[in-house]
């Protein structure tokens, strides 16, 4: 499977964006990027997924490199409520490989006053 | 609607007990999966399913056991239980089609 890449923290103001960066060199042409991510004694909840395009929903924006190797979520302004683990993850089209996610140790986003 | 629904939320087991973690879907969705999550770690693959009858092994699925005999139900089982088990134990479900995996509350299990 393709791994990811994220840093283990970040720090927001409240009220500023944040981008969440995700290096995943070893992405195949059928791996879709998912973002999920998991408040405090919660289960993961979907944020956002691409292929190749920029993507926008309610909760963030997805930003893919043009070589696919690496992705950005974008928070356009974070929350105190945005406070969370966000997860990168990569799922193939096939369906042995989309019966699993893998998640990684993801990147501890806190969010300040 | 409920989602995806994990009974019980907190259990203390003694070493050596058995039990059972229940998940259960209104959903209808074919996929549903078990993963534990240790303390700053994320989460792995116990178990999974992709409908009913059909179960297959995740990437830590020593020590459990899972059934899948109807499309809602996937029951996950601890024999035996260890101090390695101690862990947030959670059930999702995905449809078969979907981009989304939905994940239930979490289970929270302590071996002493």
């Amino acid at each position: 499977d393709a791994k990811t890449t994220q840093p283990n923290s970040m720090e927001s103001n409240e009220e500023e964006p944040v981008h969440l960066p995700c290096n995943h060199s070893t992405i195949s042409g059928t791996d879709y990027i998912h973002w999920y991510r998991q408040l405090p004694s919660q289960g993961p909840e979907y944020v956002i997924h691409g292929l190749t395009s920029n993507v926008n929903n309610r909760m963030a924006s997805l930003a893919i490199a043009e070589d696919r190797k690496s992705s950005t979520l974008i928070l356009h302004r974070a929350t105190l409520r945005d406070a969370a683990v966000y997860y990168c993850i990569l799922r193939g089209l096939n369906t042995g490989t989309a019966s699993k996610l893998t998640f990684g140790t993801g990147t501890r986003l806190q969010v300040t006053l | 609607n409920a989602g995806v629904t994990q009974t019980p939320k907190f259990r203390i087991l003694k070493i050596g007990q058995s039990m059972t973690l229940q998940c259960t879907q209104d959903m209808n969705h074919n996929y549903m999966y078990w993963y534990r999550q240790d303390p700053g770690m994320g989460l792995k693959l116990i178990y999974y399913s992709v409908g009913a009858g059909i179960t297959d092994k995740g990437e830590v699925p020593n020590g459990y056991n899972v059934s899948r005999s109807t499309t809602e139900d996937f029951p996950l089982r601890l024999e035996l239980a260890a101090p390695s088990q101690t862990s947030v134990y959670f059930c999702a479900c995905r449809d078969t089609t979907g981009n989304t995996i939905y994940f239930g509350e979490g289970s929270w299990l302590t071996v002493v």
